[in-house]
């Protein structure tokens, strides 16, 4: 039983446009969201994060959308950037879960076109 | 400041033998976690530990996996007897406190079963 769900496998994108990363959570009991860059052969890097209390949370060239009532959320990035291309990560937790692993999707490979 | 570090980076073991996977928190987290990621698949939640206790080893396989973080040393995945299914990258992630703030992944160790 997959918690944490990310559609689309790929997603191929040209320089300077948006692209919008996709994942879908079906515990309601989760109440913060992740997102991790990954290269090859390396460990996930933290990104952007957002609480339940929130919809939507920023960082630069990063925005993350939360919708609560579709257990959706999304990931903006804009504008693209070749160096953006890498394998990305969306992970929940429940904060009151004492063991607070976090459940991960299956992750997108982003491909950023020059 | 050193980040979470993990050894080897790869490890090739035959069937049978006993492979052991090293991980070093960063300095001053105490929180060591691990995870397992197969090949074209996210990350999975195996095992929660702080120094000298496990709090959740829910994701961990019932027999020949074994994890320790002792008072002194790095934390310690053991998988004895190992089959061509564990062939996989192990990862471990460490945090400053209990939670999903801060947490911080090494680059991994690819184990190979041949």
């Amino acid at each position: 039983d997959q918690q944490v769900k990310q559609n689309s496998p790929s997603l191929s994108v040209q320089e300077g446009r948006i692209s919008i990363l996709n994942c879908d959570y079906t515990n309601s009991m989760f109440d913060y969201f992740l997102w991790y860059k990954k290269y090859p052969a390396e460990g996930p890097t933290f990104l952007i994060s957002i609480s339940s209390i929130k919809d939507k949370n920023e960082d630069g060239r990063f925005t993350v959308f939360l919708n609560k009532s579709a257990k959706h959320l999304s990931l903006h990035i804009v504008p693209s950037q070749p160096g953006d291309s890498a394998v990305y990560f969306c992970a929940a937790s429940e904060t009151n879960n004492a063991g607070n692993m976090l459940t991960f999707g299956g992750g997108t490979r982003l491909m950023v076109k020059p | 400041n050193a980040g979470v570090m993990q050894n080897p980076r790869h490890l090739v073991r035959r069937r049978g033998q006993e492979a052991r996977l090293r991980c070093s928190p960063m300095k001053g987290h105490s929180h060591v976690y691990w995870y397992r990621q197969l090949p074209e698949e996210g990350l999975k939640f195996m095992v929660y530990l702080q120094k000298e206790n496990i709090i959740d080893e829910s994701g961990m396989p019932k027999e020949r996996f074994s994890a320790e973080f002792p008072k002194e040393g790095p934390s310690i995945l053991r998988i004895q007897q190992v089959v061509r299914g564990d062939s996989a990258a192990y990862f471990c992630a460490s945090s400053p406190k209990q939670g999903a703030y801060g947490y911080t992944f090494g680059s991994g160790t690819r184990l190979t079963v041949v």
